[in-house]
């Protein structure tokens, strides 16, 4: 157990829906990072936040967005969803230092019908 | 521009054997850190061990180790004694942190397949 939370762990849902993907990170950690791993692909970088604050953007579509919340916990809000976002979504956490381990929640699948 | 390559895209092993998967960076930062994830067929990310940029003995973590060489810019993960278990998709990362910036970023992976 990593001590990252995610949720849900599966999701199904309809192209132009919209779902909310939730993150608790580990006790202590401050820094917030979102992947998108699709099929037999490698981890795209979302989009990182350090207390609240965004820090970092990567490859976000303009119909992606993520906050982080006063308790450290984060969402990430996918939009007018479209076949291609099927994927699985990482959360990972971590304490702001490069020595410091990334550790990664379980991940939610989601499938877009 | 940060990058992570990893050049074997799949490697097949037989068990009980050591395994050397490749991985090089290209920064030109001074501080960094190494990392070295598996993934199971399961999907989750399993840490496995770290390399600072600054350390100057190579990491070790029970039957994984790391073979960190600095001026070829490369971390090749060694597992010894392979199990089965072993079979997995393989992800060396990069972490630098650079002001506010702080960035993690993926070689493409190597899948490795363990043979009985």
């Amino acid at each position: 157990d990593s001590g990252v939370t995610q949720t849900p762990k599966h999701l199904i849902t309809a192209t132009g829906q919209r779902v909310t993907l939730r993150c608790s990170p580990r006790s202590g950690d401050l820094s917030v990072y979102w992947y998108q791993q699709s099929l037999d692909q490698g981890l795209q970088f979302l989009i990182q936040y350090y207390n609240g604050e965004e820090r970092a953007k990567g490859n976000i579509l303009e119909r992606f967005s993520a906050q982080q919340f006063p308790d450290l916990h984060s969402e990430l809000n996918l939009s007018s969803l479209e076949l291609g976002d099927s994927a699985l979504y990482f959360c990972a956490s971590s304490h702001r230092s490069v020595g410091n381990t990334i550790y990664f929640g379980e991940g939610s699948w989601l499938t877009v019908v | 521009a940060q990058k992570i390559t990893q050049t074997q895209p799949g490697m097949f092993v037989q068990e009980k054997e050591a395994v050397t998967l490749d991985c090089t960076y290209d920064t030109s930062d001074q501080s960094y850190g190494l990392f070295w994830y598996k993934q199971p067929s399961s999907g989750e990310m399993i840490f496995l061990i770290y390399q600072g940029s600054y350390d100057e003995q190579n990491a070790t973590e029970g039957r994984y180790s790391l073979n960190f060489q600095k001026a070829r810019k490369s971390a090749n993960l060694v597992i010894s004694a392979s199990q089965l278990g072993d079979s997995a998709m393989y992800f060396c990362a990069m972490r630098r942190l650079q002001n506010r910036d702080d960035k993690i970023i993926f070689g493409k992976g190597t899948r490795l397949h363990i043979l009985p």
